[in-house]
């Protein structure tokens, strides 16, 4: 069975604080996604990687980084934590080509940042 | 922008057919459908996905009109758990770029009801 797997499911943090939400897929898929999830929003891509070292922006980077020193693993890194970035944080990952729309989800982070 | 359109809610009787619709009148030849679900605090989760012609998998089946402008996700015998938002999403075959973003709208409420 497929699995993307988070490092927390709820997570609160102070303003100001750097912030590691950890994403591990077993499935030797090539390309990772972190999005966030607000309400009346949708989801929206903050960036993915298709391969290891390689990253691409989303639609909203700003306040994030990304780290992939491994396949299996993608990091996204809230550098300094601000409320605005209170939000669920999902992780997914797909293979490329046809295949590439058909993405896995992990449970998801529900940031809170005071 | 999400280039899809759905109902907001949708009621349906446990053990009944739902049948989902989903109007996408600009979809260019090469975009496929895709449909994904999102159980209450949970990852979405992939349902299905087509070109053109009709597809059936163990959770559900998708039916695109003719003129691929339209399509309904159909789930023969919904249970309870089948509760969630549905999303219905078009996007470009192949990998690269800005074309492994996955774009949810608002999806569709189903409600299974006892």
């Amino acid at each position: 069975d497929v699995k993307v797997t988070q490092s927390s499911r709820y997570l609160v943090k102070r303003t100001g604080e750097k912030v590691f939400l950890e994403c591990v897929q077993d499935m030797d898929h090539e390309n990772m996604f972190w999005y966030r999830q607000d309400p009346g929003l949708g989801l929206r891509l903050i960036y993915f990687s298709y391969d290891v070292k390689m990253k691409e922006k989303g639609d909203i980077p700003e306040g994030y980084s990304v780290s992939r020193e491994k396949k299996e693993r993608f990091s996204l890194i809230l550098e300094s934590a601000s409320t605005n970035q209170t939000s669920m944080y999902l992780c997914a990952s797909s293979n490329p080509g046809l295949a590439l729309g058909t993405q896995y989800f992990g449970p998801g982070t529900r940031l809170t940042v005071l | 922008d999400a280039k899809t359109t759905q109902p907001t809610s949708m009621d349906c009787a446990e053990g009944r057919a739902a049948n989902l619709p989903c109007n996408h009148s600009t979809i260019s030849g090469n975009e496929y459908v895709y449909w994904y679900r999102q159980i209450h605090s949970q990852g979405p989760q992939y349902i299905i996905h087509g070109l053109k012609n009709n597809e059936t998998n163990e959770m559900a089946s998708l039916i695109i009109t003719e003129d691929r402008k339209s399509s309904t996700l159909i789930l023969p015998h919904a249970t309870l758990r089948d509760t969630a938002v549905y999303y219905c999403i078009v996007r470009v075959a192949g990998y690269g770029g800005s074309q492994g973003n996955l774009i949810f709208g608002k999806g569709t409420k189903l409600s299974v009801k006892p």
